[in-house]
């Protein structure tokens, strides 16, 4: 079956735009999850989405990045106000989910952002 | 706070050549450690994970690693590497259900 796709690959924007970036999970994933990875870093955990809520937000860097979930499968990360710093790869994974036990995440593509 | 340290950012081994990547951790409680690899142009996916029992681990296309809970270790190996490995190795421990914590990852060359 198909797996985790991502859009756009690649974006490229000016400081102070807003960017859209999407995913789909794969069907009947119900933990959608986004990570930032800068370069020579590991992947940051962002947000988790179980369903449509996001039980943990913890990880967005500021209030300027924002996610949602619609019915249960394509999310949505916006980043209000790009900065410089925002410039990174963003991952997204989706895994079987539940709580309760550690499902293997499956990961896309990724977005390749960068901010002139 | 938990993290976990890959202390080798670059390997370059020639084919059938062995292969030992170095992962460290912190974490004081029940730890579930993985290794996921990126190839090039292809998505991140899992090589192995440990929960519990035998501390060493099988996973796919050869490799293994080894739990050593007195050392806070999850070292990945293997024996005789081929031009096909090249790809970035990352060391994760589990956090929670759903979060992990990575390492900053190993860019592995082999050389023809």
């Amino acid at each position: 079956g198909a797996g985790v796709s991502q859009s756009p690959s690649n974006k490229v924007t000016e400081k102070g735009k807003d960017v859209e970036l999407r995913c789909d999970p794969i069907s009947g994933h119900t933990a959608l999850y986004w990570y930032r990875q800068s370069l020579g870093q590991g992947l940051e955990f962002l947000i988790y989405f179980q369903g449509n809520s996001a039980p943990d937000k913890s990880g967005l860097p500021s209030d300027r990045f924002s996610a949602e979930r619609t019915g249960g499968s394509v999310s949505t990360l916006t980043i209000q106000r790009t900065q410089q710093e925002d410039s990174a790869v963003y991952l997204c994974a989706s895994s079987p989910g539940g709580a309760g036990t550690y499902n293997e995440q499956f990961f896309g593509p990724g977005t390749r952002l960068t901010v002139l | 706070a938990q993290s976990v340290s890959q202390h080798n950012h670059h390997v370059i081994l020639s084919e059938a050549a062995s292969l030992e990547l170095g992962c460290n951790y912190s974490y004081g409680g029940t730890v579930n450690l993985f290794w996921y690899v990126q190839y090039p142009g292809q998505h991140l996916q899992l090589l192995l994970k440990y929960f519990s029992g035998d501390p060493l681990v099988k996973g796919i296309k050869g490799f293994e690693a080894e739990f050593i809970k007195s050392k806070f270790s999850f070292n990945l190996r293997k024996p005789s590497v081929q031009w096909s490995d090249t790809a970035e190795y990352f060391c994760a421990v589990k956090r929670s259900n759903y979060q992990l914590i990575w390492g900053a990852g190993t860019k592995l060359i082999i050389k023809p």
